[in-house]
């Protein structure tokens, strides 16, 4: 049972546009959420975060929100330029007894067309 | 840059044969987790260590297993590879600001035939 979904595998987007990547959570424990951008070969690298308390953050061009009430976040990228052409992972904590554990989506493939 | 190294880098071997993929940091961090990336799948926890010789288990923890006997070093072993077992593998660490973000190493390509 994936408790993490991106439904969308790809998205194509023209650069200086806007591209938003969509992702949707089942378990209503998760209390984080995580934005991860990789390139081939690399490793996820973290791009943004947003705790479950709140509804937007910010960070330069990239913003995530938050809507609790349908579990559903997105990731929001302005402009789009061609080096944001990667997998962007959507991942969601949930506290455990030892600690932390993330739950990831299955990615969407971005590809920005200069 | 997390500091955060994995060895091998790639490596192939044959179905039946035990395999050990370590992870290395240097920031003296507690959590470490490791993950295997497939298609369609994401990433998925395979185990996590939380302290020197605290390990527990993740979704996908069958025929893997762990060891965390110093602060830098979690290894990841599969005592028999199979070919389902074909995956890159990511080490994390977890820190930022409350703990809250996860930071993953190069990762590990491994094949078995």
């Amino acid at each position: 049972d994936q408790q993490v979904k991106q439904n969308s595998p790809s998205l194509s987007v023209q650069e200086g546009r806007i591209s938003i990547l969509n992702c949707d959570y089942t378990n209503s424990m998760f209390d984080y959420f995580l934005w991860y951008k990789k390139y081939p070969a690399e490793g996820p690298t973290f791009l943004i975060s947003i705790s479950s308390i709140k509804d937007k953050n910010e960070d330069g061009r990239f913003t995530v929100f938050l809507n609790k009430s349908a579990k559903h976040l997105s990731l929001h990228i302005v402009p789009s330029q061609p080096g944001d052409s990667a997998v962007y992972f959507c991942a969601a904590r949930r506290e455990g007894v030892y600690g932390n554990k993330l739950v990831f989506g299955a990615g969407t493939i971005l590809r920005v067309k200069s | 840059d997390a500091g955060i190294t994995q060895s091998p880098r790639h490596k192939v071997t044959e179905t039946g044969t035990p395999v050990t993929l370590r992870c290395h940091q240097t920031e003296n961090h507690r959590y470490m987790y490791w993950y295997r990336q497939d298609p369609g799948h994401g990433l998925r926890l395979i185990h996590y260590s939380y302290g020197v010789k605290d390990t527990d288990k993740g979704e996908v923890s069958d025929g893997y297993s762990v060891s965390r006997s110093k602060t830098e070093d979690f290894l990841l072993t599969l005592e028999s590879a199979t070919s389902s077992q074909t995956s890159v593998y990511f080490c994390a660490i977890l820190r930022g600001q409350g703990y809250n973000e996860q930071f993953f190493g190069p990762g590990t390509r491994l094949t078995v035939l």
